[in-house]
C-alpha cells in the first residue's frame, strides 16, 4: 500500500531562516514519482516539483531545494532564507507506475513570521 | 494555455438542495480527477476518469455524490441532496493519460458551504 507521511503539521519560523519540510513515503513499487505542491492562502494548488525514483540527485531551484533519499524513503523540501510569501501549506505526494492516482500527505502548514 | 477551469468558485446552499460543480480540463489532457479538501480529512480523491470513463470511484463518499464526464472537455460533480458535512473545497485536476511523469494540474477549486 502506498502512503505519504508529513509528520510536521505546522511550522513557524522567522523570516530569513532556513526551514525543512519532511516527507516520508511508503510504496512497494521500484518505479514511482514524488511531488511537492504549494497551497498559498489564496487556496489554489501549485505544482512545485516532480522527481522519479531513479533520479536521486538533489535539486535546487532558487531558494528551494529537494533532498531525495531512497534509503530512508524520504523526499524533504528546504526553503533557504525564507520569506513571508512562502507562508502556505505544502503537500508531498506519491504516484506509482500503472496508477494515474496521486496520493497526498496531510500537508505541513508553514508560517513565515516577519 | 488556459488552466483547469472550475465553476462556480463559491457556492452557498441550504441542506437538501442539489449542488452541481463543473470542471473543464486542460485541452489534450485525458485524465480528470475530482478531490475534496477539508480540515479534518485533508485532500481526498473522490473519483477519476480516463478518456471520459470513470476508472476509480472508491473515494465517493456515498450515493448522494455522482460524477459524469460526457465529453473530453467537461465534467460535473453532483451532490443530491446536500448536507452540511459536504461543506469543503472541491478541486478538479487533469493530466495526460499514461504519461506518469506528468503531474496533475489543479483548478482553483469550488468552495462549497451547505447551511
Amino acid at each position: 500500500a502506498q502512503k505519504v507521511t508529513q509528520a510536521q503539521t505546522e511550522i513557524s519560523v522567522v523570516e530569513k531562516e532556513d526551514v525543512t519540510l519532511d516527507c516520508v513515503y511508503e510504496t512497494r513499487d521500484t518505479t514511482y514519482y514524488l511531488f511537492w505542491y504549494k497551497q498559498p492562502p489564496s487556496g489554489e494548488l501549485v505544482f512545485l516539483i516532480r522527481r522519479n525514483s531513479f533520479d536521486e540527485q538533489n535539486e535546487i531551484s532558487g531558494r528551494y531545494s529537494w533532498n531525495f533519499q531512497k534509503s530512508t524513503s524520504s523526499f524533504n523540501f528546504t526553503i533557504t532564507a525564507s520569506q513571508v510569501v512562502d507562508s502556505a501549506v505544502y503537500f508531498c505526494a506519491l504516484s506509482e507506475v500503472g496508477d494515474d492516482k496521486i496520493i497526498f500527505g496531510k500537508g505541513t502548514r508553514l508560517h513565515i513570521l516577519p | 494555455d488556459a488552466g483547469v477551469i472550475q465553476s462556480p468558485r463559491h457556492e452557498v446552499t441550504e441542506m437538501g438542495q442539489e449542488v452541481t460543480l463543473r470542471c473543464k480540463p486542460i485541452s489534450g489532457h485525458n485524465s480528470l480527477f475530482w478531490y475534496r479538501q477539508t480540515m479534518m480529512r485533508g485532500l481526498e480523491l473522490l473519483i477519476y476518469f480516463n478518456n471520459n470513463v470513470p476508472i476509480d470511484d472508491s473515494g465517493m463518499p456515498e450515493d448522494r455524490f455522482s460524477a459524469k464526464m460526457p465529453n473530453a472537455s467537461f465534467s460535473t460533480l453532483k451532490i443530491q441532496p446536500s448536507e452540511p458535512r459536504d461543506s469543503a473545497v472541491y478541486f478538479c485536476a487533469s493530466k495526460p493519460t499514461g504519461r506518469l511523469q506528468e503531474t496533475q494540474y489543479f483548478g482553483p477549486g469550488t468552495r462549497l458551504l451547505v447551511l
